[in-house]
């Protein structure tokens, strides 16, 4: 059982640059969720979702997109990336809302120069 | 929106030692867990407890939900605890609830 999947681990963009972070999970989780942690701080939310073809904005969407097609996959897409995009992403899983925990992939350090 | 706060924000121990972690957040809430980001970066769940007690090995957890806060506890603390300890909530709102992190307190074990 591999939990969540993020590919890649680390990236290097150049700005202007387009990419798609993917995840993956096996846990045949309904919601799925995008984190950004800046260095020395908590995480904070980009992007969720609570199920296949439904997606919604969270606390920092701007300069994101993302879809999910399937219950699967929830890939996180940048474009025309900016050096305040330098982050480390994490994407998460759960079962559902409320009274059941998160679970994170391994996380995708992007550095944009 | 929920505040989250953690104490301390930096904690240094010698091997063996044990630790409180506290965490108080300013709302009630349906979700709490901790986790610890080791020094490569991972996230790892430690304990889903949005009230009670847990344990796992040397760590534990409490969390008064009356009160509104939780401590995580450390006992013979290995050099394999160092990182960061992230305490998370989250206020039920149905679909559109979030997971709120606290800004983390930082643990280093030195030999």
């Amino acid at each position: 059982n591999a939990g969540v999947t993020q590919t890649p681990k680390f990236r290097i963009l150049k700005i202007g640059q387009s990419m798609t972070l993917q995840c993956a999970q096996d846990m045949n989780h309904n919601y799925m969720y995008w984190y950004r942690q800046d260095p020395g701080m908590g995480l904070k939310l980009i992007y969720y979702s609570v199920g296949a073809g439904i997606t919604d904005k969270g606390e920092v969407p701007n300069g994101y997109n993302v879809s999910r097609s399937t219950t699967e996959d929830f890939p996180l897409r940048l474009e025309l990336a900016a050096p305040s995009q330098t982050s480390v992403y994490f994407c998460a899983s759960r079962l559902g809302a409320g009274g059941y925990g998160y679970t994170f992939g391994s996380g995708t350090r992007l550095t944009v120069v | 929106g929920i505040q989250v706060e953690q104490s301390p924000p930096d904690l240094i121990l010698q091997e063996g030692a044990n630790s409180t972690l506290r965490c108080n957040f300013s709302d009630s809430v349906n979700n709490l867990q901790w986790f610890h980001q080791n020094p490569w970066g991972q996230l790892i769940n430690l304990f889903y407890i949005p009230s009670g007690t847990k344990q796992n090995g040397r760590l534990s957890a409490t969390t008064v939900a009356t009160e509104r806060y939780s401590l995580l506890y450390i006992s013979s603390s290995q050099t394999t605890d160092s990182g960061v300890y992230f305490c998370a909530v989250e206020r039920n709102t149905g679909t559109a609830s979030k997971l709120t992190f606290g800004t983390g307190t930082r643990l280093q074990v030195t030999l």
